[in-house]
């Protein structure tokens, strides 16, 4: 089965709303980052996130390793929040990623 | 700041063609890799390298050659197009394995 699995494959918010993004793993977890990718676009990093919770803005990251997942908190959605948000583990012997499929965010105005 | 430049921005090539695409940064940063990217989809992990002149296989290396001619490019060549294919190839590169990654803008991909 898929390594990393995320939830949900889509969502669609008001502008103001928050979002919660969820990536659960099915092996032991080295480190795991968060990406945001433009519509067409390049990957940004978010968060390089191994454990515990990091903040970043109106962004926050939460990873429980013995839980095996991690989360995505976006609060005050804005309309250049829409993209794709994707998930990956972090292999740090070889600096593999390990991607999920990723959650389509929609921010309407 | 440093960057990272993909080259072409879009290829169209025919089947059975050998198609390079070229990745290049100026960030003296020791690793790179190549991924595949399919609609609707994650990363793939085709080829990376530790170093000058290291490669290693990713998780879909069959159909793809690859190379690190100096520390700061790596190429990825598709050595048989298959018809119908379309894909996005992204490169990437960071300080040390499993460091903070930096994303090139992607190779779009069309084989008719």
């Amino acid at each position: 089965g898929q390594q990393v699995q995320q939830s949900p494959a889509s969502l669609v918010l008001q502008e103001g709303e928050n979002a919660e993004l969820q990536c659960n793993f099915s092996t032991s977890l080295n480190s795991m980052q968060w990406f945001y990718q433009r519509p067409g676009g390049s990957l940004v990093s978010l968060f390089y996130n191994p454990s515990g919770t990091k903040h970043s803005g109106r962004l926050t990251s939460t990873t429980v390793i013995k839980e095996r997942r991690s989360s995505l908190h976006i609060s005050s959605s804005q309309t250049t929040d829409s993209g794709t948000y994707l998930c990956a583990l972090v292999n740090t012997n070889t600096g593999k990623l390990t991607f999920g499929d990723g959650t389509v965010l929609t921010v309407k105005p | 700041g440093g960057i990272i430049t993909q080259t072409p921005k879009f290829l169209i090539g025919q089947e059975g063609q050998k198609l390079t695409l070229k990745c290049q940064q100026n960030f003296n940063h020791d690793t790179m890799y190549w991924y595949r990217q399919d609609s609707g989809k994650g990363l793939r992990l085709i080829y990376y390298s530790i170093t000058e002149n290291d490669l290693q296989k990713g998780d879909l290396s069959e159909g793809y050659d690859a190379s690190r001619e100096k520390k700061s490019s790596f190429s990825l060549t598709v050595t048989s197009a298959q018809k119908n294919e379309m894909a996005v190839f992204l490169c990437a590169s960071s300080y040390r394995a499993g460091s903070d990654y930096t994303f090139g803008s992607g190779t779009r991909l069309l084989v008719i």
